[in-house]
């Protein structure tokens, strides 16, 4: 099956700070997303974006989809940004595989005060 | 737009009894929903997906008749642990596709289940 990789697995930074964290995928996709794990466990979504840029407020992405990455953005950290966030993907033109997501391990980000 | 819940949020069972976790999706028809798995500081694994009216598919390793899951249907799925073991202790995570673009996937909340 595709794999996926994130990096980094961890980032701490002050806030303020600017970061990026990256999600890599070892085959063709037609769904990617990104998304933002909060401390209680919710999964927020981030992005739909199997390939292009997209913008929403202090957070952008790019997904490259001839070199299978994509990239999230994170402007002016805030604490409010601290969790997880999760690459997602996903494959297949329909049967049972549409649909359905891989995901990889997440980074886990600490924004301190 | 695009809001799935989850009932309930937590539950404590003993070990040898059965629970069934609804989802739902509120304001969209979910054609297909999915139910995942997550042990902490892990990701979450794909256990199953279901169609409306269509028998559930499990990924490899996932014991089928342990979990149950009915799609009856476009806005409820429910999965059911049955005979629960402490090993079965988890978080569990549904999310529904259907609404534009199809292919998205929206998360509940999330059921965090401890069996003693």
């Amino acid at each position: 099956g595709i794999q996926v990789e994130q990096s980094p697995p961890d980032l701490i930074l002050q806030e303020g700070a600017n970061s990026t964290l990256r999600c890599n995928f070892s085959d063709s996709v037609n769904n990617l997303q990104w998304f933002h794990q909060n401390p209680w466990g919710q999964l927020i979504n981030l992005f739909y974006i199997p390939s292009g840029t997209k913008q929403n407020g202090r957070l952008s992405a790019t997904t490259v989809a001839t070199e299978r990455y994509s990239l999230l953005y994170i402007s002016s950290s805030q604490t409010t940004d601290s969790g997880v966030y999760f690459c997602a993907v996903g494959w297949g033109a329909g049967g049972t595989s549409y649909g359905k997501l891989t995901f990889g391990q997440g980074t886990i980000l600490t924004v301190h005060p | 737009g695009a809001v799935v819940s989850q009932h309930p949020s937590w539950v404590i069972c003993k070990s040898g009894t059965s629970v069934k976790i609804e989802c739902r999706s509120l304001d969209f028809q979910a054609t297909t929903m999915f139910w995942y798995r997550q042990f902490p500081k892990q990701s979450l694994m794909l256990m199953a997906t279901s169609n409306e009216g269509s028998k559930a598919t499990y990924e490899q390793g996932v014991e089928k008749d342990k979990f149950l899951i009915n799609h009856a249907s476009l806005t409820l799925s429910t999965l059911t642990v049955t005979s629960a073991h402490p090993e079965d202790s988890s978080f569990y995570i549904c999310s529904a596709s259907g609404a534009v673009p199809r292919v998205v996937q929206y998360f509940g909340p999330g059921t965090r289940l401890t069996v003693t």
